[in-house]
């Protein structure tokens, strides 16, 4: 069976510092991968999807960037935090042909 | 781009009551989907619907598509505290099943 992991679950960071959100999915080859934010109390928002290795499309400009290294590995970066990044991030993979989208636990990021 | 318009924002009902929250779209959907989300957590795929006019239920949920396919309703018959949550409604832009937008949720809050 297909499962997705996303670490860390809560991460607390200064302004100005990296970050570095990884998320992998088991089970399956190819899939689609997401990053979505979710701010308080808000709905969801694209920010990356990929249709394969190497291959980002940016939904959002900011100083966010996405990466996609092997075929189930999608890592979410940034060189320098900003207090407007602070959120709750979530990975998610779905299968081209197929009709549901599987999200990861999310992390919940804390920019101080 | 397409736009997802969730009501109402915040629901507080009394365990056993009905409720329904509704979903509308600034354009013709492809593919309506709803999610459901407990804080902090990632999201939980409810159901999908395609055609205009569709209707589909799991246990007591119950999700409609109108005919025009910009608005979709979610009804919860005899609400319970497990039903409690953030409900999402997110939709396919394009059609091409490669990626969704979100709706801003509902909280439903469920008084024993």
């Amino acid at each position: 069976s297909q499962t997705i992991h996303q670490w860390p679950a809560t991460l607390v960071q200064p302004v100005g510092s990296p970050l570095s959100l990884e998320c992998t999915v088991e089970g399956t080859s190819n899939p689609n991968l997401y990053w979505y934010r979710q701010a308080a109390g808000r709905g969801l928002q694209l920010l990356f999807y990929s249709v394969g290795i190497g291959q980002i499309s940016s939904e959002v400009p900011q100083n966010l960037s996405a990466s996609r290294p092997q075929d189930r590995q999608f890592i979410l970066s940034s060189k320098k935090l900003l207090l407007s990044d602070s959120g709750f991030y979530l990975c998610a993979w779905k299968t081209d042909w197929s009709e549901k989208l599987f999200f990861g636990s999310g992390t919940q990021l804390s920019v101080l | 781009s397409q736009e997802l318009e969730q009501s109402p924002q915040s629901l507080i009902v009394q365990e056993g009551k009905n409720l329904t929250i509704n979903c509308t779209s600034s354009k013709t959907l492809y593919g309506l989907y709803w999610y459901k989300q407990k804080y902090g957590e990632g999201l939980i795929f409810l159901m999908m619907l395609q055609k205009g006019g569709e209707e589909k239920s799991h246990e007591k949920i119950t999700a409609k598509l109108d005919e025009k396919k910009q608005q979709s309703s979610l009804h919860i018959t005899a609400s319970q505290p497990s039903h409690a949550g953030i409900y999402l409604c997110g939709a396919d832009p394009s059609g091409s099943a490669r990626q969704l937008t979100f709706g801003s949720g509902t909280q439903l809050t469920v008084l024993p």
